[in-house]
């Protein structure tokens, strides 16, 4: 079975700090992503990477970067919380093969006062 | 850039049919994806569709695509309460990285 494990189900973080969330996959996936998700407006993709060290913005960027040092490693960086960053974050991997279909982690939830 | 729609609520009674819409704008869409998610949970697939068939059936699940509309429904028979979750219409297209668009998500709660 495919394993997304994220580091932290719950994060309480203040504006202005560097925050650090980690996401492991066990599965040699190629593609690995990071998504915000909120109520009224779905998934929305922040990065996502399809091989080491290789990244692409998503939809909504700003604000954040990602780290790709291993395979199966993808970290997502909030470079100085702001409070409109709460939200729930996802991520994700996949083949780069039909059906590319994505494995999710539990997510982690968010909160920055 | 591409755009998917869903509503975002569906109450049903438990044995009765649901039926989960959704509307896309990328008629170059080549997969089409129902992710649900479950509380406290991720997303997991539960069906996809590629873009040149019309339906397909798994189970209790039928999903329906009528590409000219570029509408892809979701249709669970006999919905029990255990089906209760978001469900996430997706879809994908060719000459990128995978990069899939989610919808807003439709919120199923099955009535006992």
């Amino acid at each position: 079975d495919v394993k997304v494990t994220q580091s932290s189900r719950y994060l309480v973080k203040r504006t202005g700090e560097k925050v650090f969330l980690e996401c492991v996959q066990d599965m040699d996936h190629e593609n690995m992503f990071w998504y915000r998700q909120d109520p009224g407006l779905g998934l929305r993709l922040i990065y996502f990477s399809y091989d080491v060290k290789m990244k692409e913005k998503g939809d909504i960027p700003e604000g954040y970067s990602v780290s790709r040092e291993k395979k199966e490693r993808f970290s997502l960086i909030l470079e100085s919380a702001s409070t409109n960053q709460t939200s729930m974050y996802l991520c994700a991997s996949s083949l780069s093969r039909v059906p590319y279909e994505q494995y999710f982690g539990p997510g982690t939830r968010l909160t920055v006062t | 850039g591409e755009d998917v729609e869903q509503s975002l609520f569906l109450s049903v009674r438990e044995g009765d049919s649901s039926v989960i819409n959704c509307t896309y704008t990328d008629s170059s869409s080549t997969y089409l994806y129902w992710y649900k998610q479950e509380p406290g949970a991720g997303l997991q697939l539960l069906t996809y569709i590629f873009s040149n068939m019309d339906m397909k059936q798994d189970q209790r699940l039928t999903v329906l695509l009528n590409k000219k509309d570029k509408h892809l429904s979701l249709r669970i028979a006999d919905t029990q309460t255990g089906d209760s979750a978001i469900y996430f219409c997706a879809e994908i297209h060719s000459g990128g990285y995978q990069k899939v668009t989610f919808g807003t998500g439709t919120k199923l709660q099955v009535i006992p």
